[in-house]
């Protein structure tokens, strides 16, 4: 069964920093997407980047980076110059042989501080 | 091009009432997802519909369900609530133009307690 582990509860960065959030997956499928979502206070899920199992390239979207490392089923998120407004839960998800369903990880609270 | 919508907002039933909760996805969007987020269990698969038909299904008991209609609208009902029913149901829609890349976009949440 797939899974998605992040080991981080809760995470501090500086303002203008960088910050990696770590996550790590598990499937047996040799065809899969991972995706990162922020969800503010409000609730609701912001989609951030995609990587895709087939991939060469790391993903990247604006100031988000994605360090796939598929040997090691690893799909860090990288926040560069980290903004007071990135302070958020994270959560790390996965989709692989079943359509439009996502499996989640437990979330990182990421604070950015001043 | 609108997000997705979800209404109500914010919902207070008491225990054995039914609701029913709503969806509007992306403009073009043929799939809608539900998903359950609680702060025990964390964000759970409810059921995925595509084209009015449920194609998925989470490990959900039959109190949980829903459905779509033509304009891509769904709905889910939980019937006979619970207290452990308190959560943040959140919806989101994918185009599924590519299976590869089909990003699920998800609307604001409906929070339901039920008392």
């Amino acid at each position: 069964a797939q899974k998605i582990t992040q080991t981080q509860p809760g995470m501090f960065v500086q303002e203008k920093e960088a910050v990696t959030l770590d996550c790590t997956y598990d499937t047996s499928d040799p065809s899969y997407g991972l995706f990162w979502y922020k969800q503010p206070s409000s609730g609701e899920m912001i989609f951030l980047i995609y990587q895709g199992s087939y991939d060469q390239q790391n993903a990247t979207e604006g100031r988000y980076s994605l360090n796939f490392q598929k040997a090691r089923k690893s799909a860090n998120l990288v926040i560069s110059a980290s903004q007071l407004g990135d302070s958020a839960m994270y959560f790390c998800a996965m989709r692989d042989t079943t359509p439009s369903k996502l499996t989640f990880g437990t979330g990182t609270r990421l604070q950015v501080t001043l | 091009k609108a997000g997705v919508t979800q209404t109500p907002r914010y919902l207070i039933k008491t225990r054995g009432q039914q609701v029913t909760l709503s969806c509007s996805p992306i403009s073009g969007h043929r799939s809608v997802s539900w998903y359950q987020q609680t702060p025990g269990q964390g964000l759970q698969f409810l059921f995925e519909y595509f084209s009015e038909t449920q194609r998925n299904k989470g490990n959900f008991p039959g109190r949980f369900s829903g459905r779509q209609f033509s304009n891509s609208r769904s709905e889910m009902n939980v019937s006979t609530l619970e207290l452990g029913d308190s959560a943040l149901y959140l919806c989101a829609s994918s185009s599924l133009t590519s299976t590869e890349t089909d990003t699920q976009y998800f609307g604001p949440g409906t929070r339901l307690t039920v008392l």
